[in-house]
């Protein structure tokens, strides 16, 4: 069946970067973007930015430009998001979500990212 | 920024129950409006899109309704694994946007 797994927790620093996989399976991973959101403790969902697995193109929110890289390895079929420069307000569950058509039929178990000192 | 405002941000209702969740975007989004609802701990799961159209596997208590600015989430008979928080997301133009969430709860 179609599934993104996700890598585990982290607990960074301020001012360091993190880096979440997001392997793909059950499907042809090419074919569909990979979108990350996040989530803040008791909080709603944030949209990131996505990237195609094809052509490894990405588009991101405005709030992450030049902190977020998004990228692939296809031969894995696993996307990443790397974040940097991270701050006490990054603290969330980021999710990497497959975009179907221009929804998001399905999503990775969640990766908790702490940024503490 | 298209801005996405649900109401109301919780509700407290019963088994058997019609529930009905508002959203509301901030410019017309034509029917670019999905729904997702989430549970404690999981990840955000796909009830409906472009408005009204059921997502594989999901009940058909669920329905959806709306176009332009103003979409409504229906839940004709409320059953146990429908207490969860409620999304409406538009996907008219990027940044894909949220709203705040409705939770339903018992």
């Amino acid at each position: 069946q179609v599934q993104l797994v996700q890598s585990g927790a982290e607990v960074k620093k301020p001012g360091a970067s993190v880096k979440v996989s997001c392997k793909a399976s059950g499907y042809t991973f090419a074919s569909y973007n990979i979108n990350w959101v996040r989530q803040a403790s008791g909080q709603g969902l944030e949209w990131m930015g996505w990237m195609n697995p094809y052509s490894g193109n990405t588009g991101f929110a405005q709030e992450f430009q030049g902190r977020v890289t998004m990228t692939r390895n296809t031969s894995i079929m696993t996307a990443y998001m790397e974040l940097s420069s991270l701050r006490s307000e990054d603290t969330a569950v980021y999710y990497c979500a497959r975009q179907w058509l221009q929804t998001y039929d399905t999503w990775g178990q969640g990766t908790l990212v702490t940024v503490s000192s | 920024d298209i801005q996405m405002t649900q109401s109301p941000s919780s509700l407290s209702a019963s088994v058997g129950d019609r529930v009905t969740i508002s959203c509301r975007a901030s410019q017309s989004i034509s029917s670019y409006l999905n729904w997702y609802h989430q549970k404690p701990g999981k990840a955000p799961k796909l009830l409906i899109y472009s408005a009204s159209t059921l997502h594989t596997g999901v009940p058909s208590r669920f329905s959806g309704s709306g176009s332009g600015t103003d979409f409504i989430l229906t839940i004709s008979s409320l059953q146990p694994e429908d207490f969860a928080t409620y999304y409406c997301q538009q996907s008219y133009t990027t940044p894909r946007t949220f709203g705040g969430g409705t939770k339903v709860e018992i």
